[in-house]
């Protein structure tokens, strides 16, 4: 059971590039996250589907889009990146009664 | 949102029992309180979860008091392995949406 799987694991990006971090989960969960984590710091989310057709804001949306495909897949787009942006992002799934599962993360650099 | 507050570090030693309390003055009454546990390069992982009174799995403790203000994770027996960054959160359903934001965690540093 692979349960939350991103694409790519690593990625440099000059500024202004653009870009689509992938995440499938495989748990039929309805609700899936997009989070980033700075160097020492904590979580923050960027956005959140509730169900497959939806998605909304979270805390950080500013400078993203997302996309959710079908029940599986949730994508982050960066449309045209910027250093404020280098980070790791992480995708998240979670349970009816809210545990969260997470994927392996995505380091991103953007020069 | 219910935001939560954590002590931003700890220190113990291996063998010691550790109690993280986190405050969440705001919380509703439908939220779960549910905590992660988190490595360098690594994504947050469950590590318990609950609603009110106390929790006990193979790995922690979860005490909650009546008034659901505050929660406090309790490990027992630490050991090396155990250091890493511990997360409260505590989120629910806002008109039919989960939205779980993390509070900025606790460093547990475990030494020999």
């Amino acid at each position: 059971n692979a349960g939350v799987t991103q694409t790519p694991k690593f990625q440099v990006l000059k500024t202004g590039q653009s870009m689509t971090l992938q995440c499938a989960q495989d748990m039929n969960h309805n609700s899936m996250y997009w989070y980033r984590q700075d160097p020492g710091m904590g979580l923050r989310l960027i956005y959140y589907s509730a169900s497959e057709g939806t998605t909304d804001k979270g805390e950080v949306p500013n400078g993203y889009n997302v996309s959710r495909l079908n029940k599986r897949e949730f994508s982050l787009r960066l449309e045209s990146a910027a250093p404020s942006q280098t980070s790791v992002y992480f995708c998240a799934s979670s349970t009816a009664d809210e545990k969260l599962f997470f994927g392996s993360g995505t380091q991103l650099s953007v020069l | 949102l219910a935001k939560t507050t954590q002590p931003i570090s700890m220190d113990s030693y291996e063998g010691q029992e550790v109690n993280i309390t986190c405050s969440h003055n705001n919380i509703a009454t439908n939220d779960y309180i549910t905590w992660y546990q988190q490595f360098p390069s690594q994504g947050p992982r469950f590590i318990i979860q609950g609603y009110k009174t106390k929790v006990t799995n193979e790995v922690a403790s979860l005490f909650i008091p009546a008034d659901r203000k505050s929660s406090t994770l309790s490990l027992p027996r630490v050991s090396l392995s155990d250091t890493a960054v511990y997360y409260c959160l505590v989120g629910g359903d806002y008109a039919g949406f989960q939205k779980l934001v993390f509070g900025t965690g606790t460093r547990l540093l475990v030494s020999p």
